[in-house]
């Protein structure tokens, strides 16, 4: 079982519209979580962290359900420059071993 | 942005032959990250090193050798590499490689092997 889980999409968002998708992880000791992005033969970049209470930057709102070992990522009033990309990812050792999920595509059209 | 650096940017090499891969940060962190990305498949974390010490390795194969001379480089060794190892090799640093740091990726070197 993958330690990471992300639906590859794509997921094609009318510009203007809001997308919103999860991951699941299997490790119930991880303990930090963060959103990468991704574009297309780039290097990943740190979209966000995503706290225990939830966090919004800007058009970005990430949560997280430890619950059920989920956590999701919403992009309101997405932008043609959202394409791309984005890595869920979770880091169980102190040593900031971060386990990566295999991406969530996402492709905003005009 | 150039914090982290890594040449070549693209590599073909033979399966007999050595090559080495070269990453520099110029952030003054004190952990650095080889990684490999291949098509479609998650990153996997393949080496850290905290303050030029080796923390992880994680299960990599011997023809995969790092080396980490001081805290602002990082190279990896390849030799007698197979096909399956083409992939994009990615290195990333990070202040003090705790879970919570954010982690710093260098624009990666292709490389295929033949």
């Amino acid at each position: 079982r993958k330690e990471v889980e992300q639906d590859p999409g794509p997921f094609n968002v009318p510009e203007g519209a809001t997308v919103a998708f999860n991951c699941t992880y299997s490790n119930s000791a991880s303990q930090s979580f963060f959103w990468y992005r991704q574009d297309c033969r780039k290097e990943p970049k740190l979209l966000m962290s995503v706290y225990s209470s939830g966090n919004e930057d800007g058009r970005f709102t990430a949560q997280l359900n430890r619950a059920s070992q989920y956590i999701s990522l919403l992009i309101r009033d997405s932008k043609l420059s959202d394409s791309a990309t984005y890595l869920c990812v979770a880091s169980t050792d102190s040593w900031g071993k971060l386990q990566f999920g295999a991406g969530t595509q996402v492709v905003v059209t005009p | 942005e150039t914090g982290v650096t890594q040449t070549p940017r693209h590599l073909v090499m033979g399966m007999t032959n050595k090559k080495s891969l070269k990453c520099e940060q110029h952030l003054g962190h004190n952990a650095m990250y080889w990684y490999k990305q291949s098509a479609k498949k998650p990153l996997e974390l393949m080496f850290v090193y905290s303050l030029e010490e080796r923390v992880e390795n994680n299960s990599v194969p011997s023809r995969f050798s790092p080396e980490c001379p001081n805290s602002s480089h990082l190279f990896l060794h390849l030799h007698t590499l197979q096909p399956e190892d083409s992939a994009l090799y990615l290195c990333a640093s990070s202040q003090e490689g705790g879970a919570t740091d954010t982690q710093y990726f260098g624009p990666g070197t292709r490389l295929t092997v033949l």
